[in-house]
């Protein structure tokens, strides 16, 4: 699977919106870029995936640049309890073969701050 | 609808001991995984499961860990004997299967050994 490349922290006022960097430069065209959270003391949650068009659920948005190089998480009204580690996954989307893992790095710790 | 369950939460052994986790994933999953996550760490995949068969557990170390999946349901993780260097949280995780590889995570046990 790709490696991505997330800075190890960033900040957040509550209720504005957090913008979470992604790169992923060796992603190939079979990979979905992954999003995944952990809070403290908790296991990861999952947020939202895409393959090259831009996705929206209830939790967040995910922006792919066009040559799918990088995206952004998007949270659009950050809450304190928003607060956790945030992890850029790249795999391939289908279960043939060794493609089920979800190798997580080291992600992004966003803290909210009041 | 329920998410994936692990007990106990915490567990603290001294050395050489054994020790054993459970998870019980969603309803109807019939992939399941178990991670270990060591202090600061993105998770690391164990062992991954497919019903009852494990179909990949090359990063399981096999001299002291092993793992079942009876009935491909609930699942158990054990070590015996542990090392101080077995302190971590073990995940467990679970995915519908089937081409859809989302993974949902347990909280996880946390364990010290002394």
């Amino acid at each position: 699977d790709a490696k991505t490349t997330q800075p190890p922290s960033m900040d957040c006022a509550e209720g504005r919106a957090a913008n979470l960097p992604c790169n992923h430069s060796t992603i190939s065209g079979n990979e979905y870029v992954y999003w995944y959270r952990q809070i403290h003391s908790q296991g990861p949650q999952y947020i939202i995936h895409g393959l090259k068009n831009n996705e929206t659920n209830e939790m967040a948005s995910l922006i792919i640049t066009e040559d799918r190089k990088s995206s952004t998480l998007i949270l659009p009204h950050a809450t304190l309890r928003d607060t956790a580690v945030y992890y850029c996954i790249v795999r391939v989307g289908n279960s043939g073969g060794s493609n089920y893992k979800l190798t997580f790095g080291k992600g992004t710790l966003l803290t909210v701050n009041p | 609808e329920a998410g994936v369950v692990q007990s106990p939460r915490y567990k603290i052994i001294e050395k050489k001991q054994p020790v054993a986790f459970w998870c019980n994933p969603i309803s109807g999953h019939n992939t399941l995984y178990w991670y270990r996550q060591n202090l600061g760490q993105g998770p690391e995949l164990l062992i991954r499961y497919e019903n009852e068969e494990a179909v990949d557990d090359s990063q399981l170390p096999k001299d002291r860990f092993s793992a079942e999946r009876l009935k491909g349901v609930d699942s158990t993780l054990k070590i015996q004997p542990a090392e101080l260097g077995d302190s971590a949280v073990y995940l467990c995780a679970s995915s519908l299967g089937q081409g859809v590889e989302t993974q949902y995570f347990g909280p996880g046990t946390r364990l010290l050994v002394l």
